[in-house]
């Protein structure tokens, strides 16, 4: 199974861009690349996804490499509600989904 | 509303005992998953199903048993034969679609279970 390695935490000033890194270099043709973060003692929400081309939706941002061997979430203004665990993860079209640990993102106000 | 359910949010089961811990889904979706987390961890996957009546293990299965007689219930048993069964249990399911494409998963808001 391909498995991604994020930074274990990172911290932004509220109000400004923060951008999340992902390292995926055994990703494989057909994985799509899947952002959710969670909050403290709450189930993990969905956050964006995208194959090969860089994706917008109304939370964030997703650029992905060229070569697809990394990719970063951007959250174009952090606020404190942004403050949570992200996670990359890999998804492959026979539906077993990895986790790894995330990155703990803390928002300064 | 439509969403997944897990209860309780909390249960407290002494150790030896068997517990089920319940997911259902009005999602109408094919796919459905169970996940371990501990604390300051990442999501560890228990068993999946894709369909009614088949499921399949994931990287944790020993110690844990599963059924899926039903499109919307994922019920979820731990055994006394799991060493360390105190986590947080989380549910979710997915809307598998075409071969080529990738759907979201959709998490319930989780089971802690302590076992004294």
């Amino acid at each position: 199974d391909a498995k991604t390695t994020q930074p274990n935490s990172m911290e932004s000033n509220e109000e400004e861009p923060v951008h999340l890194p992902c390292n995926h270099s055994t990703i494989s043709g057909t994985d799509y690349i899947h952002w959710y973060r969670q909050l403290p003692s709450q189930g993990p929400e969905y956050v964006i996804h995208g194959l090969t081309s860089n994706v917008n939706n109304r939370m964030a941002s997703l650029a992905i490499a060229e070569d697809r061997k990394s990719s970063t979430l951007i959250l174009h203004r952090a606020t404190l509600r942004d403050a949570a665990v992200y996670y990359c993860i890999l998804k492959t079209s026979y539906d077993k989904v990895i986790f790894g640990p995330g990155t703990s993102l803390s928002v300064i106000p | 509303d439509g969403g997944i359910t897990q209860s309780p949010k909390y249960l407290f089961r002494k150790e030896g005992q068997n517990v089920t811990l319940s997911c259902e889904q009005n999602l109408n979706h094919d796919a459905m998953y169970w996940y371990r987390q501990d604390p300051g961890q990442g999501l560890r996957l228990i068993y999946y199903s894709q369909i009614v009546n088949d499921f399949q293990k994931g990287d944790i299965a020993e110690g844990y048993s599963v059924s899926r007689e039903k499109k919307e219930s994922f019920p979820l048993t731990v055994t006394s034969a799991q060493k360390n069964p105190t986590a947080f249990y989380l549910c979710a399911s997915r809307e598998t679609g075409p071969a080529g494409t990738s759907n979201e998963q959709f998490f319930g808001p989780g089971t802690r279970l302590t076992v004294l």
